[in-house]
């Protein structure tokens, strides 16, 4: 089936430092992948997405390249704020298929 | 402004006391969907519209109803309500699959 999974939160760190949040998921074919973002009290944005395998997507100092021999999206930033601190939701969409997926999400805390 | 709208925001209920949560949005988006967010497990698909009079169950449509009588409103109904269905309910459109999602700010539904 197709799945997404994430690792558990919450995750802690000081402002300034290196952010990963790992990804990988479980598709046939070729989907599409997104991190989607939620800050307290707000609904999901749309954060970065990749289409095809290699593409790296990239927001306000977040990345994520499309791995598809590893089967993974992971998150990063080099140097987090405390306006960073959020809920974060990777996802895929099956090629050809109207429906996404989301994994259970990880929460970010950055601490001043 | 570009927005998906709904409401409420906070629903307190009873088991078995039918109840309608409704989604609008601005943006002529085609396609429309339905989520549940549960600690733990993320986001979940529970039905999903292409577009006015179509629509398709997501993972979890058990114990809900949805129409799309119009292009803008996607409103989500629970005939009969029961406790496992407390959850925080979002709604979701977007101009094809293929876009990105605009998300509505929830509502957190409490049934006793």
């Amino acid at each position: 089936g197709n799945s997404v999974t994430q690792m558990e939160g919450p995750v802690t760190l000081s402002e300034e430092a290196f952010l990963t949040i790992n990804c990988t998921y479980t598709a046939t074919g070729y989907p599409s992948l997104f991190w989607y973002v939620q800050y307290p009290g707000e609904g999901l944005q749309l954060l970065l997405k990749a289409t095809k395998a290699d593409d790296k997507g990239s927001n306000k100092g977040f990345e994520a390249t499309y791995r598809k021999e590893t089967t993974s999206f992971h998150l990063e930033k080099g140097s987090v704020q405390v306006s960073d601190s959020a809920v974060y939701f990777c996802a895929l969409r099956r090629e050809n298929f109207n429906k996404f997926y989301f994994g259970s999400g990880t929460k970010l805390n950055v601490k001043p | 402004e570009a927005q998906v709208t709904q409401n409420p925001r906070y629903l307190i209920t009873v088991t078995g006391k039918k109840l309608t949560v409704t989604c609008s949005q601005n943006m002529n988006h085609e396609y429309m969907s339905w989520y549940r967010q549960d600690p733990g497990l993320g986001l979940r698909q529970i039905y999903y519209s292409m577009n006015v009079e179509v629509t398709d169950k997501g993972d979890v449509p058990e114990g809900y109803k949805v129409s799309r009588k119009e292009k803008r409103n996607f409103p989500l109904i629970l005939e009969s309500p029961s406790p496992n269905q407390t959850s925080l309910y979002f709604c979701a459109s977007s101009f094809t699959t293929n876009e990105k999602l605009f998300f509505g700010s929830g509502t957190q539904l409490s049934v006793l």
